[in-house]
């Protein structure tokens, strides 16, 4: 079975610093994607980042970069400079063989950006 | 782009009525999945449509939930009779080879 597990219920971070969310994740299938989505508090769920267990490099999208290390099983976000706008809930989640399969998610991370 | 669409935005039943949700997904998208999300927690999978196939319905309680895709574009789920714990929002999101993405969401609530 995989399980994603994110082990910060919230996190505070100062305007234009730097945040990392933790994301771990609990599989044997070699092949598998990490994904990282935005929940502000309206409610959609916004792709942020994906990054597949095969990709020799991390992914970058903007300000958001996966530091993805594979022996650890883990699959951190992290949210470079950031905004008062970044102020939302952070999913983890992760899918089994590819981007298109079930995507699993962890419990989210509160993330607060304090001026 | 247009993105997924999803429609009622809000929708508020009383226990053992019925109700259904519809979604029309980005164009072209093959793969179709409909997600329920309870407050405090992360979206669960409930079906997953490839075109107008199911490949994964595992989690779908199909003695109340029911969910069609019948020309391989828009999609609908329904719920009959609805239950207290049925109170959640509903995503919808497609796929074509990577990232899902994710409609407005339909929040349920079953007084």
């Amino acid at each position: 079975a995989q399980k994603i597990t994110q082990t910060q219920p919230g996190m505070f971070v100062q305007e234009k610093e730097a945040v990392t969310l933790d994301c771990t994740y609990d599989t044997s299938d070699p092949s598998y994607g990490l994904f990282w989505y935005k929940q502000p508090s309206s409610g959609e769920m916004i792709f942020l980042i994906y990054q597949g267990s095969y990709d020799q490099q991390n992914a970058t999208e903007g300000r958001y970069s996966l530091n993805f290390q594979k022996a650890r099983k883990s699959a951190n976000l992290v949210i470079s400079a950031s905004q008062l706008g970044d102020s939302a809930m952070y999913f983890c989640a992760g899918a089994h063989g590819g981007a298109t399969n079930k995507l699993i998610f962890g419990t989210g991370t509160l993330l607060a950006v304090q001026p | 782009e247009a993105g997924v669409a999803q429609s009622p935005r809000y929708k508020i039943i009383e226990k053992r009525q019925s109700v259904a949700f519809w979604c029309n997904p980005i164009s072209g998208h093959a793969t179709l999945y409909w997600y329920q999300q309870i407050l405090g927690q992360g979206p669960k999978l409930l079906i997953q449509f490839q075109n107008n196939g199911v490949v994964d319905d595992s989690q779908l309680p199909k003695d109340r939930f029911s969910a069609e895709r019948l020309k391989g574009v828009d999609s609908t789920l329904k719920i009959q009779p609805a239950k207290l714990e049925d109170s959640a929002v509903y995503l919808c999101a497609s796929s074509l080879n990577s990232g899902q993405y994710f409609g407005p969401g339909t929040r349920l609530t079953v007084l």
